[in-house]
C-alpha cells in the first residue's frame, strides 16, 4: 500500500506571496491533519479534515486554510506569507479515531524569503 | 487541556547501552499516547502507542514503553542502542475536541548513539 505523499517536497516563496501544497493519503484513509514543524516551536497542529469537513482546528491565524477533496486528497493553502511560516509542513493521514495511528508524509520544506 | 513534556532535549548513549528516553503526560481523561521517530529529512514514523490496554507497549525496533498512571509517564526503552536508533524523538498525546482530535507533541528529543 502506498504510503503518504506530498508535493512538492521543496518550495521557495518571498514574503506576501501565497502558496498551496498537497497531500495524497493512504488508500482508505478518510482523515487529514497537517502539522508545522519549525525549531521554534516544534510540532503544532494547524487543522484536521475528515470527509471533505474540517473537524478540527489549531491555533493558527486565518492565513492558514485548507480543504479536502472527495477522494480525500487534501491541500493547506498560506496567504500572506510571512517569514516565520519557513517551516516544514508534515500532512498525516488516519481512519479517523483518536487511537488511530497516524501515518505522517515526508514533509513539505518551505522557505520564505 | 492534554500534554506531554519530554524531559531532555538530547540524550547521549553508547552503543549497546540502554535508551531510556522519558516521556510525562498531562490528561484530565484517560490518554492514547505514541512515541514518534524522525530521521533526518524525513515526516515521523510510528514507533510504539498506548490506548488503554495492556501497560507495557512492545513497538518496532525493539522499543517498547511502560504506561505508568502513579507517575503520569510513558517512558521510551530500548536494552541495547544501535548507531541506526541516532535519530529525533517525539512522545505525543491524542487531544480530543467535541468534534474532532489531533496529536499533542512534546518538544522532542535527539538522541545520538556513540561507537
Amino acid at each position: 500500500k502506498a504510503g503518504v505523499t506530498q508535493t512538492p517536497r521543496y518550495l521557495i516563496k518571498t514574503r506576501g506571496q501565497q502558496v498551496t501544497l498537497s497531500c495524497s493519503p493512504i488508500s482508505g484513509h478518510r482523515s487529514v491533519s497537517w502539522y508545522q514543524q519549525t525549531p521554534g516551536q516544534g510540532l503544532q497542529f494547524l487543522f484536521e479534515y475528515f470527509s471533505e469537513t474540517q473537524r478540527n482546528k489549531g491555533n493558527f491565524p486565518g492565513r492558514f486554510s485548507g480543504r479536502q477533496f472527495s477522494n480525500s486528497r487534501s491541500e493547506m493553502n498560506v496567504s500572506t506569507l510571512e517569514l516565520g511560516d519557513s517551516a516544514l509542513y508534515l500532512c498525516a493521514s488516519s481512519i479517523g479515531t483518536a487511537t488511530d495511528t497516524q501515518y505522517f508524509g515526508p514533509g513539505t520544506r518551505l522557505t520564505v524569503l | 487541556a492534554q500534554s506531554v513534556t519530554q524531559l531532555g532535549s538530547h540524550v547521549s548513549v553508547s552503543e549497546g547501552a540502554l535508551v531510556l528516553l522519558r516521556c510525562n503526560y498531562s490528561s484530565s481523561v484517560p490518554p492514547y499516547l505514541f512515541w514518534y521517530v524522525q530521521y533526518p529529512n524525513q515526516g515521523l514514523q510510528l514507533l510504539l502507542k498506548y490506548t488503554s490496554a495492556a501497560t507495557l507497549v512492545k513497538g518496532i525496533n525493539g522499543f517498547e514503553a511502560e504506561f505508568k498512571k502513579s507517575e503520569t509517564s510513558f517512558h521510551l526503552t530500548k536494552p541495547s542502542a544501535h548507531m541506526s536508533d541516532a535519530a529525533e524523538y517525539f512522545c505525543a498525546v491524542s487531544a480530543n475536541s467535541n468534534s474532532g482530535y489531533a496529536l499533542n507533541f512534546g518538544k522532542g528529543t535527539s538522541l545520538l548513539v556513540t561507537p
